[in-house]
Order: structure tokens, then sequence, then C-alpha cells
């Protein structure tokens, strides 16, 4: 139990262009996602807190405007990165944290090109 | 200081050895601790999840928390090949958004 998808896993974009990487809890409801950005040999960042049905939460220094996060359902994130840039090029990776357990399930990380 | 601490590595073993894992943190309101491992360009995997002081054990692995030092530790017997990869600690507080708070994660490899 506790399976948490992403798609795509990997994207190759154009500079200027937006990208959308879903995440998805498939076996059970997250009324919370988080997002998280990593760079190579370094530990996960978190970029913004979900709930469902509401406005995401954005650590500070994390440009709301440009990673659009909507959570429509209990079991579905998803994560634009908008006018993409090369300095945008990063692993991104999504997490659900059960209702019943006060701990979080990763997905399988998104990685993210920008040319 | 940091709010989790954790040991430096890299950290490299030979098959079949005995490996012990620590964090330290700092932050009296956590009280959830998990270990994560990461295999390269994957999404980290939680292996250990416990509130409360004491062990827990699963197969190969234990984890032990030590509330009133602030540490936690993983333990790996029989340590395999498969095994090689980042381990991170990560701890957080009671809330329905309380956040992860991870360590920074030591990577390790084990020797056929």
């Amino acid at each position: 139990g506790a399976v948490v998808s992403q798609h795509p896993s990997r994207v190759i974009c154009k500079s200027g262009t937006s990208v959308k990487i879903e995440c998805r809890s498939l076996d059970f409801q997250a009324t919370t996602m988080f997002w998280y950005r990593q760079f190579p040999k370094q530990s996960l960042m978190l970029m913004a807190t979900s709930n469902e049905g509401s406005k995401a939460t954005y650590e500070q220094g994390v440009e709301k405007d440009k990673f659009l996060i909507n959570h429509a359902s209990l079991t579905l994130s998803t994560l634009t990165v908008t006018s993409a840039h090369p300095e945008d090029s990063s692993f991104y990776i999504c997490s659900a944290r059960t209702t019943s357990t006060d701990t979080q399930y990763f997905g399988p990380g998104t990685r993210l090109t920008v040319l | 200081q940091k709010e989790v601490e954790q040991d430096p590595g890299p950290l490299s073993v030979p098959e079949g050895a005995i490996v012990s894992l620590n964090c330290t943190y700092s932050n009296s309101a956590f009280q959830y601790f998990m270990w994560y491992r990461q295999y390269s360009r994957k999404g980290p995997e939680l292996l250990m999840y416990t509130y409360s002081s004491g062990n827990k054990e699963d197969g190969r692995f234990t984890a032990q928390v030590d509330k009133s030092s602030k540490y936690i530790s993983l333990f790996i017997r029989d340590s395999q090949p498969s095994d090689s990869a980042t381990y991170l600690c990560a701890m957080s507080a009671p809330g329905a958004n309380s956040k992860l708070t991870f360590g920074k994660g030591i990577t390790l490899s084990v020797r056929p």
C-alpha cells in the first residue's frame, strides 16, 4: 500500500515553455501533498505544501507564480513550471501524507531538463 | 545548530557487515521519526517509521529512537550490495500540515 506515482518521469523542454507534472496517490487518499526539489548530491528542498481544495503554501524563496500547484482531488496534485528556464532543470519529487499516520510517501520523481 | 544533524559520509562497508546510521535533533516537538532510502535518480522510499522511544525491527532493519537524548539510529544487519543507496533520516512534529525535516543524507556503499 501507500503508492505514489508521478508523471512524466522525465521531460525535456525548450526554454519559455510550461511543463505540468502530475502526482497521484494510487491506493489512499491524501489531504496533503508536498512538492520537493532536489539538486545532485543534496537533500530534498521543500517547495510547497498543498491541501485538497485550497491554495498551496509556498516556502520562502519559491515563486508561486512560477510554480503553480493545484490539488483538485484527494488523489491528485499537479505542479506546473511556467516559462521554464535552464535554471529550473532539476529533480522534482512529490509526496503524499496519509491521514492515518504522520508520514509521507514519495513519488519516483520527475527529471526536468530545460534547454 | 541545525534542527537535524546526520553523520556525514560516505560510508563503505563489506558485504555482511552491520551498518549503523545516526541522526541527532534539537527540536523537542518532533514526535515522528522516519528513515528513507533513496537510490540514484529515484524518489525516497520509506524504510522505517516510529513514534515512540525504543526499537522497531523489520527484517534486517532496526530503528532506534531515544527521545531523551534526541538521537535516532538505523541498523542494517547482514548488509547487501543492494543496500547501497543514500539514507535520509526525517522527522516531524504532530499536525496536519507538519513538514518533514530531513538530515543531509549519508551515502552507503556495500562492497561485494
